[in-house]
Formats: C-alpha cells, sequence, structure tokens
C-alpha cells in the first residue's frame, strides 16, 4: 500500500544532542511538509518542498533544518534541542496539482528532549 | 498572515448533529480543508472546499462561502468513534502549497 512512513516513532535526545528525524513516501508526490505539534495544539508547519524547492517559514527557528534528496525521502534535523523542541514531528505529502489539496500524514515521531 | 478561528471544543450526544465553525483571514485563499486526529494519531483528511457550497460525503458535510471567509463541518448521525479534534486548514495562495491549520476543535460525543 502507498504509503507515508516516518522513523523512528518515539526518538529521545539529550539536550543539545543533534537529532534527525526521517520520512519516506511511496506516494510519488511533489509536496513534502514537515509540522511540529505539541499536546493539544495544531500542527505548526515548519517548512516544505515543492520537488527540491524549499520553502521555509519565516517563525522557523535556524535549529531546524531539512534535507530532501529525491522525491520518496525528507528529513528534519534539529542540531541543539531543546526542552521546548519536545512534540510530535509529523510528515505529510500531497500530489502537488489543483484538486482536494488533500495532504497524506505519517504516523509522526514523539520526539523527547532530557 | 493567516489565522484561523474555531471551537475549542464541542460536546453532543450520540445520533445527534454537530456542527464545527471555522472563520479564516489570509492573504490569498485557495481552499479550506477538514481533518480528523484522534488522540495519538495523524491527522487524517475528510475534505476541501475551493468553491462556495456544501460538499457531501457520507455523514460528513463541509460548507464554504468565501465572501464571508467562513466554513463549517457538519457531522451527522454521530457516533463515539466521532470524539477526536477537528482542524480546518487553509491553503493559502502565497506561492507553493503551504497550508495552515487552525487551533482545533475538541469534540466529545457522549452516550
Amino acid at each position: 500500500d502507498a504509503m507515508v512512513i516516518q522513523n523512528p516513532r518515539y526518538q529521545v535526545t539529550q539536550f543539545g544532542k543533534p537529532v534527525t528525524l526521517s520520512c519516506s513516501q511511496t506516494l510519488n508526490h511533489n509536496v513534502m511538509y514537515w509540522y511540529q505539534q505539541k499536546s493539544s495544539q495544531a500542527p505548526k508547519l515548519l517548512f516544505h518542498y515543492y520537488d527540491k524547492d524549499f520553502n521555509n517559514e519565516a517563525d522557523t527557528p535556524d535549529n531546524f533544518q531539512s534535507r530532501r534528496p529525491n522525491t520518496s525521502f525528507c528529513f528534519l534535523d534539529i542540531r541543539s534541542p531543546g526542552l521546548g523542541d519536545a512534540a510530535m514531528y509529523l510528515c505529510a505529502t500531497n500530489r502537488g496539482t489543483s484538486g482536494t489539496n488533500e495532504q497524506f500524514f505519517g504516523p509522526g515521531t514523539r520526539l523527547t528532549v532530557l | 498572515g493567516q489565522s484561523l478561528e474555531q471551537p475549542s471544543e464541542v460536546t453532543a450526544v450520540e445520533g445527534a448533529i454537530v456542527q464545527i465553525n471555522c472563520t479564516y483571514q489570509t492573504s490569498g485563499f485557495y481552499g479550506l480543508s477538514w481533518y480528523q486526529q484522534h488522540d495519538g494519531g495523524a491527522p487524517t483528511f475528510l475534505s476541501y472546499n475551493a468553491l462556495d457550497g456544501l460538499e457531501e460525503t457520507g455523514r460528513f458535510s463541509s460548507f464554504l462561502s468565501r465572501s464571508d471567509s467562513y466554513g463549517y463541518l457538519l457531522l451527522q448521525e454521530l457516533q463515539m468513534k466521532d470524539s477526536a479534534s477537528y482542524f480546518c486548514a487553509v491553503r493559502a495562495n502565497t506561492g507553493g502549497f503551504k497550508t495552515i491549520f487552525g487551533a482545533g476543535t475538541r469534540l466529545f460525543v457522549k452516550a
């Protein structure tokens, strides 16, 4: 089945220790998104790619970086995690054409910062 | 920028009908989406409105009025499994495929 996969599902890191979260998709979608979601809050868009074109949100901290080496994979790098970065990180895809604008979400990676 | 407003909580009984409203402000507008999210799960897509009017998908319907910057999600024949958070989301005409989510409405369905 076509899907969005995130690894790992749970990640524990120490304060200041870099961490990389990964996302892969078998949908062959053009657009990939990274969202941060804290408890009882909305998913907050960090950045998104249309193919290789990177779109950063103005309020995304420099501590967060992303890479998309090919259509299928996208990575979120947190260079120096702080306690405030503990959250669920959601990857999503979109076909990238006009239409329903449906986003397909992965199961998320829950990040704990000690 | 973009902003969306929706009620934080709604409670209804099983079998009832509930409407979740969403108002938005955006510098450009493509469409309004609705997502459902159960505790511990990922958001799942419910509906999308780009044009004024009502879209119906089974028990769920979504409405949009572009002139009023307003939409709603209508859930009929409520079931216990409908207890979840519901997010409206705007795709803005700011380039790319940027989508901004509202804060979410927590729906509690009681027996």
